[in-house]
């Protein structure tokens, strides 16, 4: 299995700019987490879908912040508009199940960078 | 809302046992405490995860005490390639925290030769 596969792994825009990040959670799983890290703020649990269902987005930053997952195999992360203090790392993860027992698997992440 | 603590730094001799100490003295009857850790750059890399009996697996042993209001990550055998962010979480388990990983600072684990 390849894992959690995340795209871009680098983006830099504009402030203002759209940004769409991208993650495939691995084959099987059902439930899908978006993080957000940073140096102030550490690792923060921005949504997470369960059999493509958003469950919780009461870490969506803003209504800037949208997250979709119109299929078990594909999720987004939209910001529109883009700015300066959305630059952070941004992590998939992926899991069978949002109550199973065992670990999540993350991707490498997508380092964006808003100037 | 991170309801673990951990020390911010820690050190260990390549060969070495590394004890990696939590304290989670809120933590509910149900809930499980997961270990991750993250390596500069990469993704969180989950080790091992408890209820109230001691664990292991190839990575790791995992100790919780029998009142569950701590636990220690033990790496038998310390590598240099283990030195990274070690990160002790507690699973939320019902209602608005069901799946929720809760991430706080972790200890910084320098493995040195």
């Amino acid at each position: 299995d390849a894992g959690v596969i995340q795209s871009p792994r680098h983006e830099v825009t504009e402030m203002g700019q759209e940004v769409t990040l991208r993650c495939k959670p691995i084959s099987g799983h059902n439930s899908l987490f978006w993080y957000r890290q940073t140096m102030m703020r550490g690792l923060e649990l921005l949504i997470y879908f369960n059999n493509n269902v958003p469950i919780d987005d009461s870490g969506m930053p803003e209504d800037r912040f949208s997250a979709k997952m119109p299929n078990a195999s594909f999720s987004t992360l939209k910001i529109q508009p883009s700015e300066p203090r959305d630059s952070a790392v941004y992590f998939c993860a992926s899991s069978l199940g949002a109550t199973h027992s065992g670990g999540y698997t993350f991707g490498s992440g997508t380092r964006l960078t808003v100037v | 809302d991170a309801k673990t603590t951990q020390p911010p730094s820690m050190d260990c001799a390549e060969g070495r046992a590394a004890n990696l100490p939590c304290n989670h003295s809120t933590i509910s009857g149900n809930e499980y405490v997961y270990w991750y850790r993250q390596i500069h750059s990469q993704g969180p890399q989950y080790i091992i995860h408890g209820l109230k009996n001691n664990e292991t697996n190839e990575m790791a042993s995992l100790i919780i005490t029998e009142d569950r209001k701590s636990s220690t990550l033990i790496l038998p055998h310390a590598t240099l390639r283990d030195t990274a962010v070690y990160y002790c979480i507690v699973r939320g388990s019902r209602g608005s925290t069901l799946g929720r990983l809760y991430f706080g600072r972790g200890t910084q684990l320098t493995v040195w030769p």
